[in-house]
């Protein structure tokens, strides 16, 4: 079945340096969404990336999506402690009606 | 906004017990969906369901089954627990709908389970 592998697992950052998340799907994705979960709490989303090439920014937040569409990245600039949490990737393939969820990475900001 | 309530924050149960989680979103939300989620392995789908009355096997059916007879409430069976379904278990909700983009899922807070 469809694989969306996520790397690190856990990052422990001090506060201030920057942090990246990558995931890679073994199939085409027609779309990619990433979730941030804070300690505690539940899955929320923060965006979607479609097109290929694509990059789109949050404040501090930058996504990208792949030219093959196969890989996407969560880079944060200066980690702040409000960005504790589990980041998620989740892929959705061409065709399918499943969304498939990374295993996530922790981070973790030392202030 | 958006609200996606669970029946419970925690449930401790015993082996062989029949186990209902309940699952309600306010949205009108066509679909609905059921994750557990366990450290290292992120979200999987159990079951999913696009309409009343309607469900779908997500990757890890098995020891689960699912109840929609009303659009806005989604039910998640555990016929007879076992402890290897000590895990979260999230709810989520898509309309397929703009302004969001189109399968944004919105979770519920989740509910802890603990099969003794």
């Amino acid at each position: 079945g469809q694989q969306v592998m996520q790397i690190p697992q856990y990052q422990h950052v001090q506060e201030g340096e920057d942090f990246t998340t990558y995931c890679n799907s073994s199939t085409t994705l027609s779309n990619i969404q990433w979730y941030k979960q804070r300690p505690g709490g539940h899955p929320v989303f923060l965006i979607q990336l479609v097109k290929s090439g694509e990059v789109k920014k949050q404040k501090r937040l930058t996504f990208q999506f792949g030219e093959a569409k196969k890989n996407s990245s969560l880079h944060i600039t200066a980690t702040q402690t409000t960005d504790v949490g589990t980041y998620f990737c989740a892929g959705r393939k061409e065709y399918g009606n499943k969304l498939v969820f990374g295993a996530g990475t922790i981070l973790r900001v030392k202030s | 906004d958006v609200k996606v309530t669970q029946s419970s924050r925690y449930l401790v149960k015993r082996t062989g017990e029949k186990v209902f989680l309940e699952c309600v979103q306010d949205m009108d939300h066509e679909n609905m969906f059921w994750y557990r989620q366990d450290p290292g392995l992120g979200l999987r789908l159990i079951y999913f369901s696009y309409d009343v009355k309607m469900k779908e096997k997500g990757d890890i059916p098995e020891g689960y089954s699912v109840s929609r007879e009303k659009k806005e409430r989604f039910s998640l069976i555990l016929e007879s627990a076992s402890t290897n379904q000590t895990s979260m278990y999230l709810c989520a909700s898509t309309s397929g709908q703009r302004p969001a983009p189109a399968e944004t899922q919105y979770f519920g807070p989740g509910t802890r389970l603990l099969v003794l």
